[in-house]
Parts: structure tokens; sequence; C-alpha cells
């Protein structure tokens, strides 16, 4: 059974920090791996989807990777604001769906 | 529309009610999911269709759970009987491809449900 982990649980840093997210998967036979940003209340917000085949993809000052042999994605936040303040899923897509981790809850402070 | 959108966004049922969550899927999608969301939890896999086809329902927890999407466009999820136990947050999602897992999904907002 795929399982995945992200560490860490909580974050919190002082605003323009650069940081990293950590997502582990126990199987490595994924279609894709995609990052979501989830505010309170709010449904999932789409950042980066990196298929199997990729090594990372880029959007603005958001980074993600993906090293399938590992099983491990990263995404690095540059130069971090307030604004970026939310819980950040990753998830894998296996089959006919997406199996996600606990999420990183993470707090920028200005 | 622009979203997937979800109605109602808040539902209260007392225990033993039935439910019924409603799901628009972005225009011209394809593919659709419920996923389940505990409190301080991802989501969990629900159930899967391919325009009106549900090709898996393999998370649904119970037969108490029932989803139909009869033209391939809406779809509705529906809890009979609700317990305590199924107090969450009911997302939907889209996604444009078949393959639907090779392309982006979409999730719309979620109907937050108590079951008191």
């Amino acid at each position: 059974k795929q399982e995945v982990t992200q560490i860490p649980a909580a974050l919190s840093v002082p605003e323009g920090e650069n940081l990293v997210l950590n997502c582990s998967f126990t199987d490595s036979a994924i279609y894709n791996l995609q990052w979501f940003r989830q505010d309170p209340g709010k449904g999932l917000t789409s950042l980066l989807l990196i298929q199997s085949s990729q090594r990372e993809q880029t959007s603005g000052r958001l980074n993600a990777s993906l090293d399938k042999s590992s099983g491990r994605s990263t995404l690095y936040i540059a130069a971090s604001q307030p604004g970026d303040s939310a819980t950040y899923l990753c998830a894998v897509g296996l089959g006919n769906k997406l199996v996600f981790g606990a999420g990183t809850i993470l707090r920028v402070k200005s | 529309g622009a979203g997937v959108s979800q109605s109602p966004r808040y539902k209260v049922a007392k225990r033993g009610q039935d439910v019924a969550l409603r799901c628009d899927p972005i225009s011209g999608h394809v593919s659709l999911f419920w996923y389940q969301q505990a409190l301080g939890q991802g989501p969990e896999f629900l159930t899967y269709f391919q325009n009106e086809a549900q090709l898996d329902k393999s998370g649904l927890p119970s037969d108490r759970f029932f989803a139909e999407r009869p033209e391939g466009s809406v779809s509705t999820l529906k809890i009979q009987r609700t317990q305590q136990e199924d107090s969450a947050v009911y997302l939907c999602a889209s996604s444009l491809g078949t393959a639907a897992v090779n392309t982006e999904a979409f999730f719309g907002q979620g109907t937050r449900l108590t079951v008191v």
C-alpha cells in the first residue's frame, strides 16, 4: 500500500527565508506527483505537477523536484512571504487516484 | 464554470439522516473524483468517474456511501443513515484527461459535513 509522508508537520519561519518541504513515498511506481496548497476552510489549489519522467518543475518562487528511485520530492519556496502561510500537501498519482500526505502547516511571520 | 463548484458548503445532519452533496466539475473535464478529508489529515480517495462510468469505488467506506454521475457532468455523493464518523470535508476534483492521474486535478472548495 502506498504511503506518503510529509516532514516537517509544521514549520514557522520569518519572512524572507528560503525553505524546503519534504515528501516521501513508499512505492516508486507513480504516474506523477502534485503539490497543493490548502488555506483554512478552503479547497486545494494545485501548485506544481511533476510527471514521472520529469525531475523538477518551477513556477515563480516555487520549485519542486522528484526523485522516483529514492521515493522523494521536495518543494522549495524562495523568499517566503506571509501570504505563503497555508498547509502544503503532496500527492502521488497512482492508478485512478491521488494518495496524499498529511501536509505541512507553514506559517511565515512578518 | 471557471472552477469546480460544490454545494452546499456546509451541512449539519442529525445522526441517521440521509445527505446529498453536489459537485459541478469544470466544463469538458472527463474525470471526476471524490475525496474525504478528516480534520488534520490529507484527503483520502473515495471514488472515480470517467464520464458517466464509475470506474473505481474502492475507497467508499461502507455501503451507506453512493455516488453517481448520470450524464457525465454533475456528480452527487449520497450518504445514507449518517454516522458521527462521517463528519469530514468532502472534496470533489476534476481533470481533463481520461488517463486521469496523468493530468492536473482541480479541486472544489469542499462540503464540510457535521453529523450531530
